[in-house]
């Protein structure tokens, strides 16, 4: 198993400019989450995936939309993008995120994106 | 407010001695306690998590966890600190009903060969 796979590494856009973030799982999750990380702030949810055709917001969604594609894959997509926006972005997918709150999120390498 | 705190930056320890990464949370109802260990340029890797029961979780790498509610901590801990074990450490509370962990800050825990 690849567990949660990331697509790309790294990515530098100019403001303004919209590109997608993707993600993918191999271990049949229901649940699925995308999370930014910014220097002395920990992880913030910004949309979550409870199951295949649904999607809620987190945390912190504006500027962002995500598209759950399948059951495999969920996207996030800067439509604009912000110098405020540059962070490290990290997809999770756990087994099912309600009823079973002692789930673990299992969390892909990251994306690094910079919004010059 | 409910929230979950790391209230060291970074914690420096010797090799082989042991090592405690502090955590303490505020919520209300039952939390669902984790934490996670981030290395340089890499993912969230899942060490350890309280749900119920004994109140000493054991993890992987030979890290444990002890859960005190009297004192709303869930601290980390290892007998015998190992330089790989340097590294970035979440700890992160998961709500009832609540659908995503709510994260600390993370400390920054470095072994000192």
């Amino acid at each position: 198993n690849a567990g949660v796979t990331q697509t790309p590494k790294f990515q530098v856009l100019k403001t303004g400019q919209s590109m997608t973030l993707q993600c993918a799982q191999d271990m049949n999750h229901n649940s699925m989450y995308w999370y930014r990380q910014d220097p002395g702030m920990g992880l913030r949810l910004i949309y979550y995936s409870a199951s295949e055709g649904t999607t809620d917001k987190g945390e912190v969604p504006n500027g962002y939309n995500v598209s759950r594609l399948n059951k495999r894959e969920f996207s996030l997509r800067l439509e604009s993008a912000a110098p405020s926006q540059t962070s490290v972005y990290f997809c999770a997918s756990s087994v099912q995120s309600s009823g079973r709150q002692g789930d673990t999120q299992y969390f892909g390498p990251g994306t690094r994106l910079t919004v010059l | 407010a409910q929230s979950v705190a790391q209230p060291e930056d970074q914690v420096n320890v010797a090799e082989g001695n042991p090592l405690t990464v502090k955590c303490t949370y505020s919520v209300s109802g039952n939390p669902y306690l984790f934490w996670y260990v981030q290395y340089p340029n890499r993912g969230l890797q899942f060490l350890l998590k309280y749900i119920t029961g004994d109140n000493l979780v054991k993890g992987s790498y030979g890290f444990e966890a002890e859960f005190n509610k009297s004192q709303t901590s869930f601290h980390l801990k290892k007998p015998s600190a190992l330089v790989s074990d340097s590294a970035l450490y979440f700890c992160a509370v998961r709500l009832t009903g609540a659908n995503n962990l709510f994260f600390g800050t993370g400390t920054r825990l470095t072994v000192i060969p």
